[in-house]
């Protein structure tokens, strides 16, 4: 079965450190992969997907994801923080019913 | 700024309540679908519309009633809900199912709603 696993449930960096949440997956073939991220109150906003071609994955607002066949990984990265990326990230895979299977979250806090 | 608009923002009702969710897309979309995400936790899927049609249901009680009136607009309806109903429910919609897989699955901002 089809499932992504956050291992991080919380993660608190100082602003302009870097960063990397980590995401790990099941999946028996070339997997869709996803990162999406959550501010307070709101709906998820997509910050970058995988489904074939070059490992490393650019997004928006400075992140990007590196596929990693061999330890089954999408972590996400950003060399530099901004205390507006204080939010919750998901990763998610989709399986090949089209159902998007999301992790459990890491809450990001960035302090000053 | 979302191209998803969901109303209410905030709801708040009694057991014996009966009130709507909506959502509204003008992307053209022909797939549409209903999450609910508690607190700290990732959304779960409820239903998903396929032009206009109810494609799953993933055994959500029935005192909960999607309907999809036409290709724009997705209604969840409320009936006899029970306090531990309360969450944010997320629509969201893509191109069509197989749209998905490209990662274009858009998302509102979500009806956060209480049951008292």
């Amino acid at each position: 079965a089809q499932s992504v696993t956050q291992p991080d449930i919380h993660i608190t960096v100082s602003e302009g450190a870097s960063l990397e949440l980590r995401c790990n997956y099941s999946y028996g073939a070339t997997p869709y992969l996803f990162w999406y991220v959550q501010s307070p109150g709101q709906g998820l906003q997509l910050l970058l997907k995988y489904f074939s071609g070059d490992t490393l994955v650019q997004g928006i607002k400075g992140f990007e994801a590196e596929f990693k066949r061999s330890q089954s990984s999408f972590n996400l990265r950003k060399p530099s923080v901004h205390w507006s990326d204080a939010a919750e990230y998901f990763c998610a895979v989709i399986n090949t019913g089209n159902q998007f299977y999301f992790g459990t979250g890491t809450s990001l806090t960035v302090i000053p | 700024d979302t191209e998803v608009t969901q109303t209410p923002k905030h709801l708040v009702m009694g057991m014996t309540n009966k009130k709507s969710l909506k959502c509204e897309q003008h992307m053209g979309h022909r797939a549409m679908y209903w999450y609910k995400q508690k607190a700290k936790k990732p959304p779960e899927l409820m239903f998903v519309y396929s032009y206009e049609k109810l494609s799953i249901n993933e055994s959500v009680p029935s005192r909960f009633s999607p309907e999809c009136p036409n290709s724009s607009l997705l209604n969840l309806h409320l009936h006899a809900l029970q306090p531990e109903d309360s969450a944010l429910y997320l629509c969201a919609s893509s191109q069509n199912l197989a749209g998905v897989r490209t990662g274009e699955l858009f998302f509102g901002e979500g009806s956060r709603l209480t049951v008292l």
